[in-house]
């Protein structure tokens, strides 16, 4: 089946710092690409929406210019958490779709911890 | 707007026991209707799906039935192993919502020999 793969599954990070999590469809192309962001004991939220060429759309209370979002190409989208806080450790999980008809494949998270 | 409201956790089982984990939704048409699994350090695996009313998903003994009458989509298994344990969410996504998911909180069971 589809894969979607995400890169790097953990990453410690010191304040202030930026990190860039690499979302990747393996074996297919992907126009849309969605990014969620799980806090502890809570569900998966989505914090945006990834299309390929063109700006990403954020939920409301996400902030774009922290949380940067590039589809360059059809097989990838990047999240590039900015000036990093500790509120800001979470776990990080991208989807993407085959096409609009078919199910959504997961990446394997990432687990980002701020000191 | 959609919503996905799940039993509270955590949930612990023995091993061979009944398990049953509620799911109502709130959606306007009609929804697909999904079960994810998330172990321990790993991400999202879709376990069951249905994507229309009466529809059953099952897989590895789970089974859930799309119940556009009560709005659920309850997940049961009959006899759950210590493999089982992980953490459950159900969830919906629309095409007229443009495919995102809408996720409940999840429910973590973990089963005990």
């Amino acid at each position: 089946g589809a894969v979607v793969s995400q890169h790097p599954s953990r990453v410690i990070c010191k304040s202030g710092t930026s990190v860039k999590i690499e979302c990747r469809s393996l074996d297919f192309q992907a126009t849309t690409m969605f990014w969620y962001r799980q806090f502890p004991k809570q569900s998966l939220m989505l914090m945006a929406t990834s299309n390929e060429g063109s700006k990403a759309t954020y939920e409301q209370g996400v902030e774009k210019d922290k949380f940067l979002i590039n589809h360059a190409s059809l097989t990838l989208s990047t999240l590039t958490v900015t000036s990093a806080h500790p509120e800001d450790s979470s776990f990080y999980i991208c989807s993407a779709y085959r096409d609009m008809n078919t199910e959504a494949f997961f990446g394997q998270g990432t687990r980002l911890t701020v000191v | 707007g959609d919503s996905v409201t799940q039993m509270e956790g955590p949930v612990t089982l023995s091993e061979e026991a009944f398990l049953t984990i509620n799911c109502t939704y709130t959606a306007t048409g009609y929804p697909s209707l999904f079960w994810y699994v998330q172990y321990p350090g790993e991400g999202l695996q879709l376990l069951l799906k249905a994507t229309k009313a009466d529809d059953k998903g099952s897989n590895k003994g789970f089974e859930a039935t799309y119940r556009k009458e009560t709005t659920s989509f309850h997940l049961e298994k009959g006899s759950v192993q210590v493999s089982d344990s992980a953490v459950y969410f159900c969830a919906l996504s629309a095409f007229r919502t443009g495919n995102q998911f809408y996720f409940g909180t999840g429910t973590s069971l973990t089963v005990i020999p």
